[in-house]
């Protein structure tokens, strides 16, 4: 099982600030990353795939980086519709695992 | 655009079988391309892959739930369903389907989701 680790899990951030998210690995799994965006009392919304590339629809201020181990995923210029939790999931090798998320509340 | 919808009983008794089924609408499940899944999340936790599906009938478990876990489908009213017998309270969650990206191992994300049905096991 990959397992997976998320930081910070809780990052306090105002609108119009950059953000960073970071996703870390227990073994490499090349570029077999997705993020996904939660608001409460939803299901998660796909944001990016193959690590960079960005789900149909989903604003040009996210943005996702990295490949083996460490991911990260980037938003340029928070807006208000951005705050909620972030997941990101290995699809790697069976079983597909997820992170423990990070929750993006307003300072 | 394809769309998923959830549907079961909210309430389940320790011991008991939870099933679920998921309706999807506006794509064929027979179509093929994809594999149809369940994935849960315990209220105000991660996200847990249950298993997912082919139209041809073949699956994938997860297996930390394979012993107790079988995902069927429907190609005639175009749904796939949930089982997962012996609940305990442990089971308790939101029970969510979801569409995989695709059938190749580097298409194995998550879209579009159900909107999550919650699950409460009880006596």
């Amino acid at each position: 099982v990959i397992w997976m680790t998320q930081s910070p899990s809780l990052l306090s951030a105002s609108t119009g600030d950059r953000v960073t998210i970071s996703c870390r690995m227990s073994q490499g799994i090349s570029s077999y990353l997705a993020w996904y965006q939660q608001k409460p009392g939803k299901a998660p919304e796909l944001l990016i795939y193959a690590a960079s590339t960005l789900q149909s629809g989903v604003p040009s201020r996210f943005s996702g980086s990295g490949s083996g181990t460490d991911f990260t995923l980037t938003i340029s210029c928070l807006q208000s519709e951005d705050f909620a939790t972030y997941y990101c999931q290995q699809y790697y090798s069976f079983p597909f695992t997820f992170g423990p998320g990070t929750k993006v509340d307003i300072k | 655009q394809v769309q998923l919808q959830e549907s079961g009983p909210g309430l389940v008794k320790p011991s008991q079988t939870l099933s679920l089924t998921c309706t999807v609408s506006g794509g064929s499940i027979s179509s093929g391309g994809y594999y149809w899944s369940w994935i849960r999340q315990h209220p105000g936790k991660g996200l847990e892959w249950i298993g997912y599906i082919y139209y041809s009938g073949s699956t994938y478990y997860n297996p930390s739930l394979k012993s107790r876990v079988t995902i069927s489908v429907d190609t005639s009213k175009n749904q796939f369903s949930l089982k997962l017998s012996s609940v305990t309270a442990a089971d308790t969650a939101v029970y969510y389907c979801a569409r995989v990206g695709g059938v190749v191992a580097a298409s194995n994300w998550f879209d579009p989701w159900g909107q999550g049905t919650l699950v409460t096991v009880s006596s």
